[in-house]
């Protein structure tokens, strides 16, 4: 599976979008990129998985570059309640594979 | 969407003694579960795959006698942590994914906070 790579830690106001960059420049035509969270000690959360069009859903949005290489994962509001690390890996859809975590990135939504 | 119910939350023992969590799929079936560890301030680190009917597969480095795993049927995972030291205190969770490949990805348990005194 392709590596990732996160910025360790990212800040972002309360009401304000937020921005989760992602680089993936290994991933192979038939990976998937998937975004989890994990709140402070609670089990990771799905929040959303793409292949190369961009991606909503009520959580968030995945934005995919054309050469899918890198990514972008957007709270459009975030709350306090989105202080948590979030996870992006990326993963043949068919793999009866693991999913492996990297470091992630610590989002931290300030008041 | 699919959940995956963990049991229990968290748990105390005594070193030495055996301790056995509970992984749950309630509304999906899953031939394959995985456990991971994870300490504090540190990432996931995956120790077993569990596979319904067959012996559980395990990374590198984690004691398949000590990290007893059972996978009696399509919906129930159990990881039995057998002579606890404190050393194994963590936090363990368990993941699966849907049998008809239906579009929920992994689902994660909530967790199980092991600690051993």
């Amino acid at each position: 599976d392709a590596k990732t790579t996160q910025p360790p830690s990212m800040d972002c106001a309360e009401g304000r979008a937020a921005n989760l960059p992602c680089n993936h420049s290994t991933i192979s035509g038939n990976e998937y990129v998937y975004w989890y969270r994990q709140i402070h000690s609670q089990g990771p959360q799905y929040i959303i998985h793409g292949l190369k069009n961009n991606e909503t859903n009520e959580m968030a949005s995945l934005i995919i570059t054309e050469d899918r290489k890198s990514s972008t994962l957007i709270l459009p509001h975030a709350t306090l309640r989105d202080t948590a690390v979030y996870y992006c890996i990326v993963i043949s859809r068919g793999s009866a594979r693991q999913l492996t975590f990297g470091s992630g990135t610590q989002l931290t939504v300030l008041p | 969407g699919a959940v995956v119910s963990q049991h229990p939350s968290w748990v105390i023992c005594k070193s030495g003694t055996s301790v056995k969590i509970e992984c749950r799929s309630l509304d999906f079936q899953a031939t394959t579960m995985f456990w991971y560890r994870q300490f504090p301030k540190q990432s996931l680190m995956l120790m077993a795959t569990s596979n319904e009917g067959s012996k559980a597969t395990y990374e590198q480095g984690v004691e398949k006698d000590k990290f007893l795993i059972n996978h009696a049927s399509l919906t129930l995972s159990t990881l039995t942590v057998t002579s606890a030291h404190p050393e194994d205190s963590s936090f363990y969770i368990c993941s699966a994914k849907a049998v008809d490949g239906a579009n929920y990805g992994y689902t994660f348990g909530s967790g199980t906070r092991l600690t051993v005194v």
